[in-house]
């Protein structure tokens, strides 16, 4: 069973501070999504990453999927309230069908 | 713009009593899926459909069924639902196209079984 572990689990910082999440595994994914998730609705699609060390940015979201394939980084740069949510990152294999989840870092941004 | 819709977002059961989720995806796409979210527990993957009328279990089957009939409905069964399904239960689904590894999600359906 692949396996992708996420940290910190729970984060809270002030507006304007900067953040890393992180999800690792021991195994290599063809493909690693991350999603966000706000209260009460279902995960949203942010950005996939597919080569080893790729790096993408989405404003002021920065992802790197790491050069081996098992393990992957966001950025967040000047945290806003907005951003507070959960994070959640899923490793995919081709033809596989299905992804496997991390537990998610559940991020609180405070004015 | 895609959408992926599940019939209830809140929903009050009692133990014993039969439940349907039902879930629909306007995307054509051949993969669908059922999962459970709790606290501390992350997505936990009950059963998936790859095509019509096909199912495989997931990671914790037990207690559910499904059903797909047809291409666009995937529904979840609680054959006698327990207080410990109460939880968050989000449907997604993802086409077998290309790398086909995006899921779409439903906004979810937050289920209380009393």
């Amino acid at each position: 069973t692949q396996l992708l572990e996420q940290s910190p689990q729970f984060l809270s910082i002030q507006e304007g501070e900067n953040l890393t999440v992180y999800c690792n595994s021991s195994s290599v994914f063809s493909s690693l999504q991350w999603y966000r998730q706000e209260p009460g609705e279902g995960p949203v699609l942010l950005v996939t990453v597919v080569t080893g060390g790729e790096v993408k940015k989405l404003k002021r979201l920065t992802f790197q999927f790491g050069d081996a394939r098992k393990d992957s980084s966001l950025h967040i740069t000047a945290a806003q309230p907005g951003d507070t949510g959960l994070y959640l990152c899923a490793g995919a294999n081709t033809n596989a069908g299905k992804s496997t989840f991390g537990d998610g870092t559940t991020l609180t941004v405070k004015p | 713009d895609v959408k992926v819709t599940q019939s209830s977002r809140y929903l009050v059961k009692r133990t014993g009593e039969k439940v349907f989720l039902e879930c629909v995806q306007d995307m054509d796409h051949e993969n669908m899926f059922w999962y459970r979210q709790d606290p501390g527990l992350g997505l936990r993957l009950i059963y998936f459909s790859y095509d019509v009328k096909m199912k495989e279990k997931g990671d914790i089957p037990e207690g559910y069924s499904v059903s797909r009939e047809k291409k666009e409905r995937f529904s979840l069964i609680l054959e006698s639902a327990s207080t410990n399904q109460t939880s968050m239960y989000l449907c997604a689904s993802s086409t077998s196209q290309g790398l086909g590894e995006t899921q779409y999600f439903g906004p979810g359906t937050r289920l209380l079984v009393l």
